[in-house]
């Protein structure tokens, strides 16, 4: 099992906000970095860090982290963010690197 | 731009080897530690191995330890994974990426290339 929890499917409705969250030990002390992945795609990083969101990412993509819980918030979630969402942190026990278990976003 | 191209998969019986290749591009590749991540059909993200900016240090998963084994040659912009000893449950596609560190507490991966497909199958 990971490190990194996260809640399997989420859903949100056309131009709703969502957050997907991500929970671990780690992100106690490292921050998690967030990528989006559509089918048949290699994964795209979309947030990381304490604020910060590569260029080419739209501003409605979000991040905060409280306590052990990482959040990706969309706000405005549109059609074309549909898709699997995995966060990304250090390990706490065995390996240095884990990934959550993935969120499956649908947008209605 | 930043660019990863894997290259090597393809159809393996168990117990064989092979050796996936990475080329980097479009950036200082000597500069950043370097990993292998795969995804098995239908499933998640699941990190494999990493190897230090300058070769020198390599970590594994539990289930590849021992089989695989990563290398780099900064003088060609390389990262390879050889593969051996393989198994049913490492089918996956298999991408490699580059770590990023800004701060001690904040990495990132990027960018992953469009991955290689290993299937293990008699």
């Amino acid at each position: 099992s990971s490190e990194l929890t996260q809640d399997p499917t989420v859903s949100v409705a056309l131009g709703q906000t969502v957050s997907i969250t991500c929970q671990g030990d780690s992100l106690r002390s490292y921050h998690a970095s967030w990528y989006q992945q559509k089918p048949e795609q290699a994964p795209l990083l979309v947030f990381y860090g304490k604020n910060n969101r590569p260029s080419g990412i739209p501003d409605r993509f979000s991040g905060s982290t409280s306590g052990n819980t990482a959040s990706l918030t969309i706000t405005g979630a549109q059609a074309e963010d549909e898709a699997d969402y995995y966060c990304n942190s250090r390990g706490t026990s065995g390996d240095p690197w884990v990934f959550g278990g993935g969120t499956k976003l649908t947008v209605l | 731009q930043v660019q990863l191209v894997e290259s090597g998969g393809g159809v393996v019986q168990p117990g064989r080897s092979l050796r996936l290749s990475c080329a980097a591009s479009g950036f200082t590749f000597s500069g950043n530690a370097m990993h292998w991540v795969r995804q098995a059909p239908g499933k998640g993200l699941e990190w494999v191995a990493v190897i230090s900016y300058d070769g020198s240090h390599q970590v594994y998963t539990d289930s590849v330890k021992g089989r695989f084994s990563i290398s780099r040659d900064n003088s060609k912009n390389t990262v390879s994974l050889q593969m051996n000893s393989l198994r049913g449950e490492d089918t996956a596609v298999y991408y490699c990426v580059r770590e990023v560190t800004t701060e001690p507490t904040i990495t990132w991966f990027g960018p992953w290339g469009q991955g290689s497909l290993v299937t293990v199958s008699s």
